[in-house]
């Protein structure tokens, strides 16, 4: 297994709801990463899981949590979101805890707030 | 803060041809990781080509290779013999150790059959 799998593909999910992001990748990888991407812009750094603890980026809002149940399995549950938070979430691995070698990305879950 | 910059946001080439993306970055680091990923429209990122900031060979991979001048803070990609499949976007992004990698805004190649 050489892949990153992200469930759902799509999600379309009102303000009001709670939400979760899957993430999985079965490779071995040490450290697991979240990105959002918007329309026509590059991927921003949400969170990093490496060294077994998990790194927030301090720009990221409360509305987004992440979970690491175990080493294989990224999960980004999503309560009370907001329009803009529309975007394409990946989820990478990397093989190493420091991201070295580069990531290996999942195809990403689309989301659309509404 | 590291950023990094591509000033191309869109480039073209016609099939077989070469073509170079340019990419800069500001780093106060010494050790740190280059990467050139691929975004086609399926989305998902791919990694290109890799380059360790403490090595002066240039990396390559098959038709991918890198200008990487670090006095000058500069890693553009070169593709040789261009393909319909390597349209795409393509991010160079910037890493040191642990810190999560950072991407510039990308630029959008198109290949002419």
């Amino acid at each position: 297994d050489t892949e990153v799998t992200q469930t759902p593909k799509h999600l379309v999910m009102g303000m009001t709801n709670k939400k979760s992001l899957k993430c999985e990748q079965h490779m071995g990888h040490r450290a697991m990463y979240w990105y959002k991407q918007k329309a026509k812009k590059p991927p921003e750094l949400m969170f990093v899981y490496s060294y077994e603890k998990l790194s927030i980026n301090e720009s990221v809002p409360s509305r987004f949590s992440p979970e690491c149940p175990n080493s294989s399995l990224l999960n980004l549950h999503l309560h009370a979101l907001q329009p803009e938070d529309s975007a394409l979430y990946l989820c990478a691995s990397s093989q190493d805890w420091d991201g070295n070698y580069g990531y290996t990305f999942g195809s990403g879950t689309r989301l659309t707030v509404v | 803060a590291q950023t990094v910059t591509q000033s191309q946001p869109e480039m073209s080439v016609q099939e077989a041809e070469t073509v170079t993306l340019s990419c800069t970055y500001d780093t106060s680091e010494n050790n740190y990781y280059l990467f050139w990923y691929k975004q086609p429209p399926s989305r998902q990122m791919i990694l290109v080509i890799r380059q360790e900031a403490y090595k002066q060979q240039n990396a390559t991979e098959n038709r991918f290779s890198v200008n990487f001048q670090k006095a000058a803070k500069s890693f553009s990609l070169k593709i040789s013999d261009s393909q319909l499949g390597d349209t795409a976007m393509y991010f160079c992004a910037f890493m040191k150790r642990g810190r999560g990698m950072r991407f510039g805004a990308g630029t959008r190649l198109t290949v002419k059959p």
